[in-house]
């Protein structure tokens, strides 16, 4: 398996536009993580998804920030209108069951998308 | 109050030297605990679950102590490549637990 798949790898946009990023997880994954990642904040999960279901969105900073997994094997994370506050790097991840006790098992992470906007 | 918190670092120790970090959880009904290990401009990665009775993988022992809600990770003989920052994580048993990341700690090792 090619492991978790982001595009793009890179994003440069103007602030007010809209930004849309990618996720594969990883086949046969129930649960899928979208994280953002700055100097200031850490690493931050914005929601994720269980069997293509949204569970905990409280993450999300804004209503500008919307996520979707049309299917197992895809998952979007957009901003619109995007602002400068926003660049960061944005990591999605997928596991295969949510990490309990143990059954531990860990998430893998894609290679993340580097937003900035400007 | 951060739920997980960690010493920012840097730790800039010497090549073969013992190091040892801590993480500190908020949330007393944190039930599953992880370090993993990112670096520069990568992805994190998990390096090793920790374990009640706390465990062990060859240079690299995490512990757990729930009475005073902190995890621990030692690297013994630490090697040039150890270089990295370590995050840990805790999350519940439900699905509706959050999994929460440390902001890390950053550990330099020098020749």
């Amino acid at each position: 398996d090619a492991g978790v798949i982001q595009s793009p790898r890179h994003e440069v946009t103007e602030m007010g536009q809209e930004v849309t990023l990618r996720c594969k997880p990883i086949s046969g994954h129930d649960y899928l993580f979208w994280y953002r990642q700055t100097m200031m904040r850490g690493l931050e999960l914005l929601i994720y998804f269980n069997n293509n279901v949204p569970i905990d969105d409280s993450g999300m900073p804004e209503d500008r920030f919307s996520a979707k997994m049309p299917n197992a094997s895809f998952s979007t994370l957009k901003i619109q209108p995007s602002e400068p506050r926003d660049s960061a790097v944005y990591f999605c991840a997928s596991s295969l069951v949510l990490v309990l006790g143990p059954l531990n098992t860990e998430a893998f992470f894609g290679q993340g998308t580097r937003l900035t906007v400007v | 109050r951060k739920e997980v918190e960690q010493d920012p670092g840097p730790f800039n120790v010497p090549e073969g030297a013992t190091v040892a970090f801590n993480c500190t959880y908020s949330n007393s009904a944190s039930q599953s605990f992880f370090w993993y290990r990112q670096d520069c401009r990568k992805e994190p990665k998990l390096l090793m679950s920790v374990y009640s009775s706390g465990n062990e993988d060859g240079r690299f022992t995490a512990q757990l102590n729930r009475a005073s809600q902190y995890i621990s990770l030692l690297i013994r003989d630490s090697k040039l490549s150890d270089s990295a920052t370590y995050l840990c994580v805790c999350t519940g048993y439900s699905s509706a637990s959050k999994i929460i990341f440390g902001s890390g700690t950053r550990l330099s090792i020098r020749p």
